[in-house]
């Protein structure tokens, strides 16, 4: 069945340094979505990305879709200890509805940040 | 938060119990999904359901059991808990663009 594989598993930083996590599947992706997680909190959704090569922007946040849609990146520049968490990527069938529709997560990065 | 409530938050029982957690949305929702979250292996599907009484299993279905008798409620039901049954438990629901919105959690201790 269809995977989504998440790397890095834990990335420590210093405030203020970049951070990235990959998100790669073998498979041709219908589209990717990420959600953050806060320490004891549940995932929030952050953003959907659904053509090829699609690249969208929240802030200090960069999202990048792969030309083949078999790959996805989260990008935080200039981390600030508001980003700490761990961010999930998932994935719905290529087909949308009932179960197509359900999503496959990867196991996420858990980001830590050092003030 | 898409208005969704779960309940108990937390919950300790003891193996070999039943125990049912509700999810509850305000926003009619018809996608409903439960969920649990372990150490090392991320968010794992349980149960979902696409309407009132129609459900169907997920990754991890074994032990466990839903009903949806409306579309505002979704139980959770583990017939006989077991200690491999310790768990975070997220209910969800699938918005217009497919998107997830989760609850806040229920964190369950089997001793």
């Amino acid at each position: 069945g269809q995977q989504v594989m998440q790397i890095p598993q834990y990335q420590h930083v210093q405030e203020g340094e970049d951070f990235t996590t990959y998100c790669n599947s073998s498979t041709t992706l219908s589209n990717i979505q990420w959600y953050k997680q806060r320490p004891g909190g549940h995932p929030v959704f952050l953003i959907q990305l659904v053509k090829s090569g699609e690249v969208k922007k929240q802030k200090r946040l960069t999202f990048q879709f792969g030309e083949a849609k078999k790959n996805s990146s989260l990008h935080i520049t200039a981390t600030q200890t508001t980003d700490v968490g761990t961010y999930f990527c998932a994935s719905a069938g290529l087909n949308y509805g009932g179960s197509q529709g359900n999503l496959i997560f990867g196991k996420g990065t858990k980001l830590s940040v050092k003030p | 938060d898409a208005g969704i409530t779960q309940s108990p938050r937390h919950k300790v029982t003891e193996t070999g119990t039943p125990v049912t957690l509700r999810c509850h949305q305000t926003e009619n929702h018809r996608y409903m999904y439960w969920y649990r979250q372990d150490p090392g292996h991320g968010l794992r599907l349980i149960h979902y359901s696409y309407g009132v009484k129609d459900t169907d299993k997920g990754e991890v279905s074994d032990g466990y059991s839903v009903s949806r008798s409306k579309t505002e409620d979704f139980l959770l039901t583990l017939e006989s808990a077991t200690s491999s049954q310790t768990s975070v438990y997220f209910c969800a629901i699938r918005a217009s663009s497919y998107e997830q919105y989760f609850g806040p959690g229920t964190r369950l201790t089997v001793t």
